[in-house]
């Protein structure tokens, strides 16, 4: 079965700094991959999602992921955090043959933006 | 509506006791999913609509759990006999299509089990 491994539950950062959250799913079966963001008491908004074509994808706010299908992995970028940034980070793997398209999320990722 | 709401955003129950938890999704979209987030926990799949049929109940955790979506939009999640495990935030979820298009994510139930 396909899992979500999220390596880092927090991570620290100072502002203006670059951040890498990591994202690494267990099958190799074709799939769609997406980054969440949960601000405190909110819902999850989704940040970037990859679908098919070119492995480096574009999202909101500043950030970016890269698909690595030989290390099964899609972490996620941001060349220069913003206190804003704090929140929590969920990488999210959907199965293409599965014919449900639920996804199977990881534990997350706390960022915490320093001053 | 704009997005995806749910109601009550809050429920405190004792053990024992049924409750309703309910979805209304982004108008049109044919796809609702439901997911429990524990805790520190990501969010976990517990059951797919597509239209007004259950296409994928796999993640609900046992048959104190149902869900029903009778019109093909609003649905309603019911627990009976709750537990104290059941504590969590129940998120819906709807998207246009199935086929990798996103999902739009509520603001979530939490409930709380005495």
């Amino acid at each position: 079965a396909q899992s979500v491994t999220q390596l880092d539950s927090q991570v620290p950062v100072f502002e203006e700094a670059p951040v890498e959250l990591r994202c690494n799913y267990s099958s190799s079966v074709s799939v769609y991959l997406f980054w969440y963001v949960q601000y405190p008491n909110q819902g999850l908004q989704l940040l970037l999602k990859y679908l098919s074509g070119s492995t480096l994808v574009k999202g909101i706010n500043g950030f970016e992921a890269e698909f690595n299908k030989s290390q099964t992995s899609f972490h996620l970028r941001k060349p220069s955090v913003h206190i804003s940034d704090t929140a929590e980070y969920f990488c999210a793997v959907s199965d293409r043959d599965s014919g449900t398209y639920k996804y199977i999320f990881g534990t997350g990722t706390r960022l915490k933006v320093l001053a | 509506g704009a997005g995806v709401s749910q109601t009550p955003s809050n429920k405190v129950t004792e053990k024992g006791k049924y409750v309703e938890l309910r979805c209304d999704p982004i108008s049109g979209h044919t796809a609702l999913y439901w997911y429990r987030q524990s805790l520190g926990q990501g969010p976990e799949f517990l059951i797919y609509f597509q239209g007004t049929g259950a296409a994928d109940d796999s993640g609900l955790p046992n048959d104190r759990f149902f869900a029903v979506r009778p019109e093909g939009s609003v649905s309603t999640l019911k627990i009976q006999r709750t537990e104290r495990g059941d504590s969590a935030v129940y998120l819906c979820a709807s998207s246009l299509t199935t086929g990798g298009h996103e999902q739009f994510f509520g603001p979530g139930t939490r409930l709380t089990v005495l």
